[in-house]
């Protein structure tokens, strides 16, 4: 079964930094491209950041270019999202998606962790 | 990038009632389009891919059409667990992966 836990989620400070992490299972890692999506409260989904299978490919949403770096650990079966000068609108849960497909395709998706950007 | 429309942004249905909501993409996505299913305090879940084939273990009730720019989801008849939000999704023009704004099903 393909498992997805997130983690790292939690309140910070405008301005501050915070990396999420991303545990897969139940799947050969080594073999999918993964994406960050989140989801403002109250609000629809929307796409972060997407890193292919061998990390030579890596797109990012113009919201978040410059702030977030997203990487991956084939050998740790882990994905990261590093997230620096956060703003308030980052405030989201955030999911870690598995990419199914050569064009973008989620399906399986983590239970998703909370970032909450507040003074 | 392409800009997704979802309508209705409410749908106030009755269990066994058919559900059709609609998706409106900027500029043709071709067939890739897809449809996603979320509940409340819950991760999304794929329903359909490529306009009109359903995901492993959707149920047959679920279906879509359409392809360019104009799609549809069709709830043949609703069960209570299918009220929920429905999100559209495109992968033809990326980056940017574009999302519709949802529609959400609720009970009448």
């Amino acid at each position: 079964e393909v498992q997805l836990v997130e983690s790292g989620g939690g309140l910070v400070k405008p301005g501050g930094s915070l990396r999420l992490s991303c545990a897969a299972s139940g799947f050969t890692f080594n073999s999918y491209s993964m994406n960050w999506v989140r989801q403002a409260p109250g609000k629809g989904l929307e796409w972060v950041s997407s890193i292919s299978y061998s990390s030579s490919d890596i797109y990012y949403a113009d919201s978040v270019k410059g702030r977030f770096t997203i990487s991956r650990d084939n050998a740790k079966n882990s994905l990261y999202l590093q997230m620096n000068s956060l703003r308030a609108e980052d405030t989201a849960v955030y999911y870690c998606a598995r990419d199914i497909s050569t064009r973008p395709l989620f399906d399986s998706w983590g239970q998703g962790t909370l970032v909450t950007v507040s003074s | 990038e392409i800009v997704l429309t979802q309508s209705p942004a409410t749908l106030s249905l009755s269990p066994g009632e058919r559900a059709t909501l609609s998706c409106r993409a900027s500029q043709s996505v071709g067939s890739y389009l897809a449809w996603y299913q979320q509940k409340p305090g819950q991760a999304p879940r794929l329903l359909i891919y490529d306009a009109s084939n359903r995901a492993t273990g959707v149920p047959a009730r679920f279906s879509g059409s359409g392809s360019g720019t104009d799609f549809t989801l069709t709830i043949s008849s609703l069960e209570p667990e299918d009220f929920a939000v429905y999100y559209c999704q495109q992968r033809s023009n990326w980056p940017p992966i574009t999302f519709g704004p949802g529609t959400k099903v609720d009970i009448k």
